[in-house]
């Protein structure tokens, strides 16, 4: 049974450009969740999507980000026009439920590099 | 509204010998889970341990357990006979309706 998948693992861009980040949920999993991780500050919540439907976008600035779960493919996570603060290793989990009890099923992330 | 802490941004412990990696949280939910993920430098977040708030019963799992202190707001992970594999950062989460939080890690290291 294949785990989370993201890719790519390192994305550079430079600034003013976008990045695209992909992460497929583990099979029978429709609750997706993006956490970006900056060194000293663990894992911040960013979006939490199920099929579909953004549930909670309250961690995702409200500019140049924006996330997506379609019915068919892997979510996406754009950020357009990157600055230097966007820098940052930037996870995917997935759960099959919403359930309190359903751990998240981590990818291995995308470390995006703006220069 | 969750929080979660972990004051200790560092610990060290030899190898065999245990360790106690705190952790205190904060949450206005009355059902929720708790949980400890691993993270080592392959950056692989790896699920360790979740207690149920409802439970009293402290998790175990292998060579990990933890001290849950509902009243305290308190979940500890204690790891036993520790091994050079254990060393990584220590993630302690919340996990109420919705949303997880976690808190900012402990750096375990394992001297051999």
């Amino acid at each position: 049974n294949a785990g989370v998948m993201q890719n790519p693992r390192h994305l550079v861009r430079r600034r003013g450009q976008e990045a695209r980040l992909r992460c497929s949920p583990m099979k029978g999993h429709s609750h997706v969740y993006w956490y970006r991780q900056l060194p000293e500050e663990g894992l911040k919540f960013m979006v939490y999507l199920q099929k579909e439907n953004i549930i909670d976008e309250s961690g995702m600035p409200k500019e140049r980000f924006s996330a997506e779960f379609p019915k068919e493919g892997p979510s996406i996570l754009r950020i357009q026009q990157v600055v230097r603060g966007d820098s940052a290793a930037y996870f995917c989990a997935s759960s099959p439920t919403g359930s309190r009890d359903s751990p998240l099923h981590f990818g291995n992330g995308t470390r995006l590099t703006v220069t | 509204a969750q929080t979660v802490t972990q004051s200790q941004p560092e610990m060290s412990v030899q190898e065999a010998e245990t360790v106690t990696l705190s952790c205190t949280y904060d949450t206005s939910e009355s059902d929720y889970y708790l949980f400890w993920y691993k993270q080592p430098p392959s950056r692989q977040m790896i699920l360790v341990i979740r207690q149920e708030a409802y439970k009293q019963q402290n998790a175990t799992e292998n060579r990990f357990s933890v001290n849950f202190q509902k009243a305290a707001k308190s979940f500890s992970l204690k790891i036993s006979d520790s091994q050079l594999g254990d060393a990584a950062m220590y993630f302690c989460a919340s996990r109420g309706y919705q949303k997880v939080t976690f808190g900012i890690g402990t750096k375990l290291q394992v001297i051999p």
